[in-house]
């Protein structure tokens, strides 16, 4: 499973554009790239997916260079509501485990 | 529909004591995952059943932690002699295919584990 590697936290004011990057050097040829949001307090749930290009939906986009080495997740136009821990996961199409980080703790503020 | 549920919410027992705990995923959901998250820390992977395959429990931290599954139905996870390392939260989620990247998983609200 590739190994992803993204900030801890990130802080942003309401109506700011959020970035958050998410390396993974060793993804295989097989592997999606999903994105995660969790409140406090609540399990993580599922925001978007890709595996090349862009991707976009009524949350949020996703980035993904040529290469694959990493992602950028892209919340338009932030809210307080936001505020949450994103997860960058990695994994083949098919079968088998997911392994969650750390994660990044996004913090909006007003 | 009815999502993935998860009893109790809350449990508090004593060093030593034995818990299980349940979850129930979404109907038709074939895949099922068992997650440990700490006060601050991301989730923790601990096992994953898919349909009658032999389940994967790479991520159970030791043998005092256990977990089965009836057919593509509820699943507990028992915690043996619990010691306060054990106290988390503990995640639950379900997904309708076989896992992977491609098969969004849904969660349970999760049942928060305190081990006095």
């Amino acid at each position: 499973l590739a190994k992803t590697t993204q900030p801890i936290s990130m802080d942003s004011y309401e109506g700011q554009e959020v970035n958050i990057t998410c390396s993974h050097n060793n993804i295989a040829t097989n592997d999606y790239i999903t994105w995660y949001q969790q409140f406090p307090s609540q399990g993580p749930r599922f925001i978007i997916q890709g595996y090349k290009t862009k991707v976009t939906n009524e949350v949020a986009s996703l980035f993904i260079p040529a290469d694959r080495k990493s992602s950028t997740l892209s919340l338009p136009r932030v809210s307080l509501s936001d505020t949450a821990v994103y997860y960058c996961l990695v994994g083949p199409n098919q079968g088998g485990k997911l392994i969650f980080g750390q994660g990044t703790e996004l913090s909006v503020k007003p | 529909g009815a999502g993935v549920s998860q009893s109790p919410s809350n449990k508090v027992t004593e060093k030593g004591k034995d818990v299980e705990l349940r979850c129930d995923p979404i109907s038709g959901h074939t895949a099922l995952y068992w997650y440990r998250q700490r006060l601050g820390q991301g989730l923790e992977f601990l096992i994953y059943f898919q349909g009658n395959s032999a389940p994967d429990k790479s991520g159970l931290p030791s043998d005092r932690f256990s977990a089965e599954r009836t057919g593509e139905s509820v699943s507990t996870l028992t915690i043996q002699r619990t010691q306060q390392e054990d106290s988390a939260v503990y995640l639950c989620a379900s997904s309708p295919r076989g896992g992977g990247a491609r098969d969004t998983q849904y969660f349970g609200p999760g049942t928060r584990l305190t081990v006095l």
